[in-house]
């Protein structure tokens, strides 16, 4: 299994509904989780974070942690077209947590 | 907000020749990162740098790369002999500390030819 893994998608909602994205990982990283937004072109760009089992929300955004399953999502409500963009899952390697791994990402499209 | 730097946005160079990407992480910062994006694949991680030494490489950092913290602020990349497949986008990250979330420049577009 590698890292971290992503469903590459694409993943296509309609305007306002609920994007689910997801992503599970090995016992390779360090159970600390980050998502990442990538616009085609861009840099990645830190969303969300989360450290402990259950959800973390930040406004439209909430990131879950289930580490008996070793699966970390991510979900966006009311999603909108600016949305677009490719997500990316990250954990940092068990250890010293400097390097971290990324998921291949899971192309959302946000459809008017 | 402070953000990470890079310089330049986009670098072309002939195969064989010799590259420095530059980066300035943000100022409060202790880590700081490459990694590289080759187009339509995933972010790979190539080294991480704490207190003026590599803290960590990847198999793909290997000789021909080197990394350098040459003054109080830049931090750079640079690639040896460079090849066709070193086409790739070249990002900077820092974080304040190790396992901490990761802030990413806008990248450098190494294009090679």
């Amino acid at each position: 299994q590698k890292e971290v893994e992503q469903n590459s998608g694409p993943l296509s909602v309609p305007e306002g509904a609920i994007a689910s994205l997801n992503c599970t990982y090995s016992d390779r990283v360090s159970q600390s989780f980050f998502w990442y937004r990538q616009y085609s072109g861009k840099s990645p760009e830190l969303i969300m974070s989360i450290y402990s089992n259950g959800d973390k929300e930040d406004g439209r955004f909430t990131a879950q942690l289930n580490k008996a399953s070793q699966y970390v999502s991510l979900l966006i409500r009311d999603s909108q077209p600016s949305d677009s963009a490719t997500y990316l899952c990250a954990a940092p390697r068990r250890g010293t947590g400097n390097q971290f791994y990324f998921g291949t990402g899971t192309s959302l499209t946000v459809i008017p | 907000e402070p953000e990470v730097t890079q310089t330049p946005s986009h670098q072309v160079t002939q195969m064989g020749q010799e590259v420095i990407l530059r980066c300035v992480p943000i100022s409060n910062h202790l880590y700081f990162y490459w990694y590289r994006q080759i187009l339509g694949q995933k972010v790979e991680f190539l080294v991480s740098f704490y207190n003026n030494e590599i803290s960590e490489k990847s198999e793909i950092f290997d000789d021909q790369f080197s990394v350098e913290r040459p003054d109080g602020s830049n931090f750079t990349l640079k690639i040896r002999s460079t090849k066709l497949e070193d086409s790739a986008m070249y990002f900077c990250a820092s974080s304040e500390e190790g396992g901490e979330p990761q802030h990413f420049g806008d990248g450098t577009r190494l294009s090679i030819l």
